[in-house]
């Protein structure tokens, strides 16, 4: 079973602080890593892609992966109320021709003024 | 920015009836595909459709179900005979390619009542 999973939260750190949101995923063979930000209603948002072990930085986000330990992670760095949302991890398992989108449940961020 | 179009933005329909979701997917974009948030619950993948077929679906996307490229701009989703657990948010997603990040759609809301 192929899955991907994450701490549900919520997570609430205060202005101007880290955020660490974790996930795992099950299966080995699995090429690409997404984070998603979902707002209440709203559609997921694209916010990082990574590919290969070790850390990508985007502005105030970093990605990190560990295949070995098949571990993802996002940091959000100087977090701000806007923050506020629910992260969903996604990972791209590679099926027989081609690879399918696995999201985690999420896990909701609170960013307190 | 270019982005993913979904219309209607919610869609009433009585049980039992058959109704067509509409996407249009980001112009120079192949791949395509369709997913499924049932309130409170995860996105989950329904369908990736490329080169004019279906090249993965999930459990999920059952005879129920039917996705169509009837031009080159529209990608539809048809459900027949809906029932009240088809009610969900139904996210359209374009890529350009197969492990590729993929955008994602504002998304329609389905009421089945």
């Amino acid at each position: 079973q192929k899955e991907v999973e994450q701490n549900s939260g919520p997570l609430s750190v205060p202005e101007g602080a880290i955020a660490s949101l974790n996930c795992t995923y099950s299966d080995r063979v699995s090429q690409s890593f997404f984070w998603y930000r979902q707002y209440s209603g709203k559609s997921p948002e694209l916010i990082m892609s990574i590919y290969s072990n070790g850390d990508k930085e985007d502005g105030r986000f970093t990605a990190q992966l560990n295949k070995a330990s098949q571990y993802v992670s996002l940091l959000i760095r100087d977090s701000q109320p806007s923050d506020s949302a629910t992260y969903l991890c996604a990972v791209n398992f590679l099926n027989s021709g081609y690879s399918t989108l696995t999201f985690g449940k999420g896990t909701m961020l609170l960013v307190s003024p | 920015e270019p982005e993913v179009t979904q219309t209607p933005s919610h869609q009433v329909t009585q049980m039992g009836q058959e109704v067509i979701l509409r996407c249009v997917p980001i112009s120079n974009h192949l791949y395509f595909y369709w997913y499924r948030q049932i309130l409170g619950q995860k996105v989950e993948f329904l369908v990736s459709f490329y080169n004019n077929e279906i090249s993965e679906k999930s459990e999920i996307f059952d005879d129920q179900f039917s996705v169509e490229r009837p031009d080159g701009s529209n990608f539809t989703l048809k459900i027949r005979s809906t029932k009240l657990e088809d009610s969900a948010m139904y996210f359209c997603a374009s890529s350009d390619g197969d492990n590729q990040p993929q955008h994602f759609g504002d998304g329609t809301r389905l009421s089945i009542l």
